[in-house]
């Protein structure tokens, strides 16, 4: 069956500081690949979406990038914030209409002062 | 414009008995999603409605388990009778002909 990996250890990182997430997957690839932010006791919110056939997706300080030889997608923060700590969640979408997706377990951001 | 609500916030029941989750999609999506997050596991899928039709329900664990959406609108998922392993937090989601997914804050479900 398809296995996500995410770092499962947290990552800290200094204010102003590039974060880097890694997203890892086994088999087949998705038709898309979502992003999505979770802070402690609420839902899950919509960062970015790429598709199968797009390298490189970005929004504000924001970028995704989709590599479907290696099976992994890595999630970009620039100039991070302390606003920006949170866990990071990757989600599988193989239907390609968002109906079933699968994710990983997240990693938790903590962007320090 | 309101999110996806779900109610209650939180429940704690013995083992044996019943209870129902609630779920207000933000108005117009016709498309509702059930997923749950057991301790220490990823977030899984359970089922999708269409309107008040189930699209898929290939998650649902076992036949404790029943989801109904009523014209459409609500949803309602019932655990009966609760297992300590259906300790978790139960998200909803709703979407309108895209790919994009709304989630509503969770119902956190303690079994004891």
């Amino acid at each position: 069956s398809q296995k996500i990996e995410q770092n499962s250890e947290a990552l800290n990182i200094q204010e102003g500081k590039t974060a880097t997430l890694t997203c890892n997957y086994t088999n087949y690839s998705p038709a898309y690949l979502q992003w999505y932010r979770q802070d402690p006791g609420r839902g899950p919110v919509f960062l970015l979406l790429i598709r199968e056939n797009e390298k490189e997706k970005r929004k504000e300080r924001l970028k995704v990038t989709f590599d479907t030889t290696l099976k992994q997608s890595l999630f970009h923060i620039t100039a991070s914030q302390p606003a920006d700590s949170a866990t990071y969640l990757c989600a599988l979408d193989f239907t390609g209409g968002g109906n079933k997706l699968t994710f990983g377990t997240g990693t938790q951001l903590k962007v320090e002062l | 414009e309101a999110g996806v609500t779900q109610f209650p916030s939180h429940s704690v029941i013995e083992k044996g008995q019943t209870v129902t989750l609630r779920c207000d999609p933000i108005s117009g999506h016709d498309n509702l999603y059930w997923y749950r997050r057991v301790m220490g596991k990823e977030i899984k899928f359970l089922l999708h409605f269409v309107k008040e039709s189930k699209q898929d329900e290939s998650g649902m664990p076992n036949n404790r388990f029943l989801a109904e959406r009523t014209g459409g609108t609500y949803s309602t998922l019932k655990v009966q009778p609760a297992e300590l392993e259906d300790s978790g937090v139960y998200f909803c989601a709703s979407s309108q002909a895209t790919t994009i997914l709304y989630f509503g804050p969770g119902t956190r479900l303690t079994v004891t």
